[in-house]
């Protein structure tokens, strides 16, 4: 079955400290990879996207993502985190074809402290 | 670019009511999709509406549905509504699916319902 995990519910890092986020996904087929963030009580921000290609990443607010086949993972990073960071951030798989359906994990709370 | 856009923002509703949620996709987008988020239980997949056809549902009951209109904007009904209900319904658009490149799914901010 088609699934994601990220192992980290909640993460707490000093602003300025540098940011990874975890995710393995598991997927019978190529996967095509997704990375959003959710700030409190508004929808999803698009980060970056892994369809095929090279494997690192670039997004948008300075995050990347590396994709890694061998260990099913996509996990996100950033060098310098900001405070602006603060959110929930989803690990997303799919859509398969002919079901439209993204598959999340169940997100990761980040929380910068000053 | 103007980007998805749901309304109400906020509803609230009494248990049994039906409740009616809409969803405008960004300008050339023809899929849209809902998805439920509820407290505890993460982003879940309701239903994909493509050139005004239902492509494909969740797992959620027919008290569920929807349509998808000419000008490609959505329309989400929840019937006999239920106090577990009460989650945020966040709409997304795509470009036509015609592979994995036209697949990236674009958010709107969402319409917490809340069932009393």
């Amino acid at each position: 079955a088609q699934s994601v995990t990220q192992p980290d519910i909640h993460i707490t890092v000093s602003e300025g400290a540098s940011l990874e986020l975890r995710c393995n996904y598991s997927y019978g087929a190529t996967p095509y990879l997704f990375w959003y963030v959710q700030s409190p009580g508004q929808g999803l921000q698009l980060l970056l996207k892994y369809f095929s290609g090279d494997t690192l990443v670039q997004g948008i607010k300075g995050f990347e993502a590396e994709f890694k086949r061998s260990q099913s993972s996509f996990n996100l990073r950033k060098p310098s985190v900001h405070w602006s960071d603060a959110a929930e951030y989803f690990c997303a798989v799919g859509p398969s074809s002919n079901t439209g359906k993204l598959i999340f994990g169940q997100g990761t709370t980040l929380q910068v402290k000053p | 670019e103007a980007g998805v856009t749901q309304s109400p923002t906020h509803l609230i509703k009494t248990r049994g009511q039906q409740a009616t949620l809409r969803c405008s996709p960004i300008s050339g987008h023809t899929s849209v999709y809902w998805y439920q988020q509820a407290l505890g239980l993460g982003l879940q997949f309701l239903l994909w509406y493509d050139e005004g056809e239902e492509r494909n549902r969740g797992n959620f009951p027919p008290r569920f549905s929807g349509r998808q209109f000419p000008n490609y904007s959505s329309e989400l009904n929840v019937n006999a509504l239920e106090l577990e209900d009460s989650a945020l319904y966040l709409c997304a658009s795509s470009l036509e699916y015609v592979g994995p490149t036209t697949d990236t799914q674009y958010f709107g901010p969402g319409t917490r319902l809340t069932v009393l």
